[in-house]
């Protein structure tokens, strides 16, 4: 299985300011078409999942574009530009390159 | 707007199946440009994929090599649905399900979620 590791895995942030978490896979996830399957999602409290970003660097349908991903190869990151009080939560990213699916641990924003 | 209406019991006795359905809207079971997955959540295993189903002119399944042997993904054109069931369940099954979509617009990303159903393992 690829294995996902994210950094941090706790991040307070200042509204305003700008956070950056970071996810890391055990193998390449570029699949034999040559496209990327990272995600990102986002989990509120008490809610299921919300993809966030698809492809590395694709925004999903209406999230905010202070949302941004890159990356390549095993190295992603996520960014927000600056944090709203609406976007703490936990942070997964997640590979659908190959079977079986697999996410990160989390990390957990919050506000400072 | 896709839409995962997710049902079945919230408790199961350990030894016994584990059967959670999921109605969709919005979207067809059929469709070769989406799949159908279980995911699950627990705190000692956070996000944990089980298993999808895809329809490409014929089914294709794929199940997660840590539940192989006791999973099973069916789906129901008729209904619009698909379904899961977890053989031999213990109290490490206990966690909240979630039926979601991936779709070939979204990079197969998981795009649409259930509301998730937390189902506990215990006699």
């Amino acid at each position: 299985d690829i294995v996902m590791t994210q950094t941090p895995l706790s991040s307070p942030v200042t509204l305003g300011q700008p956070a950056s978490i970071s996810c890391r896979s055990s193998q390449s996830l570029v699949h034999s078409d040559g496209n990327t399957y990272l995600s990102w999602l986002q989990q509120r409290p008490g809610q299921p999942p919300r993809l966030l970003i698809y492809k590395i660097s694709n925004r999903f349908s209406g999230v905010p574009d202070r949302f941004s991903g890159s990356g390549a190869g095993t190295d992603f990151t996520l960014k927000i530009s600056g944090v709203e009080a609406e976007d703490v939560g936990v942070y997964y990213c997640m590979q659908t390159t190959q079977f079986p699916y697999t996410f990160g641990q989390g990390t957990k924003l919050e506000i400072k | 707007q896709v839409q995962l209406q997710q049902s079945g019991p919230g408790l199961v006795k350990p030894s016994q199946t584990l059967s959670l359905t999921c109605a969709i809207s919005g979207d067809s079971v059929s469709s070769n440009s989406a799949a159908w997955s279980w995911i699950r959540q627990s705190p000692s295993r956070g996000l944990e994929w089980l298993g999808r189903t895809h329809y490409s002119s014929k089914w294709y399944n794929d199940y997660a090599v840590s539940v192989k042997s006791r999973v099973t993904i069916n789906s129901d054109t008729s209904k619009n649905q698909f379904s899961l069931q977890l053989n031999s369940v213990t109290p490490e099954d206990t966690a909240v399900y979630y039926c979601a979509r991936g779709a070939y617009d979204s990079g197969w990303g998981i795009d649409y979620w259930g509301q998730g159903i937390l189902v506990t393992v215990s006699s």
